[in-house]
């Protein structure tokens, strides 16, 4: 159980264009999802959170016009990164909580790498 | 404002012995979670262990334990009878019981096991 899905799990783009990324939760329903990103060999960076049917809370430093963040159901939140350019370049996992069982655990989607040329 | 501090950013151990990966936090908190884990080369982040500081007792998971030092403000993973599926980048983090679920991330450890 607990399972969160990213789509898609690789995307090139060019610059100027914009992207969006896929969060599911499979078999719950994720009153918080969280979106982070990773550079190599570093830590996870938080970028956002978002509860469903809110608007999300952006962390401090995150552009909330280039990084829009959409929960419009349970099981489903989306990341669009608008007019990307190569420093957006860089791997972005999702993560899902659950108000049941461990409220206090996130489950993790598999990332996406994001490459803009 | 919480932070984690993981000051081991690699590690190696020889495979079926134990290591020890360190994780120091500061907080004003008394109530909040502590947790490893794992990112092997799939990048898929796995949940290690957890920890509620309330509790006293070390929370343990088969092969990993922790040592959960409070007063410290320590959160140790010991790793025993290493396999080479454990090589990995751990990190900890902590969450508060009142900011929504948020994680702090520690630097990462790399972990290497040698066969």
């Amino acid at each position: 159980g607990a399972v969160v899905s990213q789509h898609p799990s690789r995307v090139i783009c060019k610059s100027g264009t914009s992207v969006k990324i896929e969060c599911r939760s499979l078999d719950f329903q994720a009153t918080t999802m969280f979106w982070y990103r990773q550079f190599p060999k570093q830590s996870l960076m938080l970028m956002a959170t978002s509860n469903e049917g809110s608007k999300a809370t952006y962390e401090q430093g995150v552009e909330k016009d280039k990084f829009l963040i959409n929960h419009a159901s349970l099981t489903l939140s989306t990341l669009t990164v608008t007019s990307a350019h190569p420093e957006d370049s860089s791997f972005y996992i999702c993560s899902a909580k659950t108000s049941g069982g461990f409220t206090d655990t996130q489950y993790f989607g598999p990332g996406t790498r994001l490459t803009v040329l | 404002a919480q932070t984690v501090t993981q000051s081991q950013p690699e590690m190696s151990v020889q495979e079926a012995e134990t290591v020890t990966l360190s994780c120091t936090y500061d907080t004003s908190e008394s109530d909040y979670y502590l947790f490893w884990y794992k990112q092997p080369p799939s990048r898929q982040m796995i949940l290690v262990i957890r920890q509620e500081a309330y509790k006293q007792q070390n929370a343990t998971e088969n092969r990993f334990s922790v040592n959960f030092q409070k007063a410290a403000k320590s959160f140790s993973l010991k790793i025993s009878d290493s396999q080479l599926g454990d090589a990995a980048m751990y990190f900890c983090a902590y969450m508060s019981y009142n900011q929504g679920g948020k994680l702090i991330f520690g630097q990462g450890t790399e972990l290497s096991v040698k066969p």
